[in-house]
């Protein structure tokens, strides 16, 4: 079974960057899509972006000068850093695989979550 | 980007109600559409890919329609387990995935 699981601090001051990583267990790492997520605290799901194994990246045009996600395959690990982080960064981040159904990917494994909250 | 709208909201509804939720793409997207449920303080779960296929280990109670713009999930009897709230979220283009805004379903 596939699991994925997040890491990282719960408490990060403004306009500092924030830094979680993700470990994938129990399931292959290469040929898929490693995704971040992010939800509000009470609201909806936006997502931040992906890598793929190899190494190639797509971001949220929204938060593509912030963003930057990297891959440690040796580790099936992959890392998320949003810098310049404000009280509106503050939501549960998660991460989720991205498999392919033919031609179409879908979100299937998701981690539980990690609360970040941005305050000083 | 291609926006998506749920409606409703919100909706209160009994123990083996027939419940009915809409998703609308601001654009066509084919059938690249998904359902997820997401309980409180839970990530949210795979329910249907591809506008109509039930992901693996999911009640067949279950079900979705729809292609183009406009999508339906349907629960053909509700659970007191299926209390959650819904989302729809598109992959037409995964340059930008975009999520509907949610349908939070509560006991009436």
């Amino acid at each position: 079974q596939v699991q994925l699981q997040e890491s990282g601090p719960g408490l990060v001051k403004p306009s500092e960057t924030l830094s979680l990583t993700c470990t994938v267990s129990g399931g292959s790492f290469s040929s898929y899509y490693w995704n971040w997520i992010r939800q509000p605290p009470g609201k909806g799901l936006e997502w931040i972006g992906y890598i793929f194994y190899s190494g190639s990246t797509n971001y949220n045009p929204s938060l593509k000068s912030r963003v930057t996600i990297s891959v440690d395959t040796s580790k099936n690990q992959f890392s998320l850093k949003l810098s310049s982080v404000t009280a509106a960064d503050t939501a549960v981040y998660y991460c989720a695989r991205m498999a392919l159904a033919g031609t179409i990917s879908l979100l299937d494994y998701w981690g539980q979550g990690s609360l970040i909250t941005v305050s000083s | 980007d291609i926006q998506m709208t749920q409606s409703p909201s919100s909706l209160s509804a009994s123990v083996g109600d027939r419940v009915t939720i809409t998703c609308r793409a601001s654009q066509s997207i084919n059938s690249y559409l998904h359902w997820y449920q997401q309980k409180p303080g839970k990530a949210p779960k795979l329910l249907i890919y591809a506008a109509s296929s039930l992901q693996s280990g999911v009640p067949s109670r279950f079900s979705g329609s729809g292609s183009g713009t406009d999508f339906t999930l349907t629960i053909s009897s509700l659970q007191p387990e299926d209390y959650a709230t819904y989302y729809c979220q598109q992959s037409y283009t995964t340059l930008l995935l975009t999520f509907g805004g949610g349908t939070k379903v509560e006991i009436k």
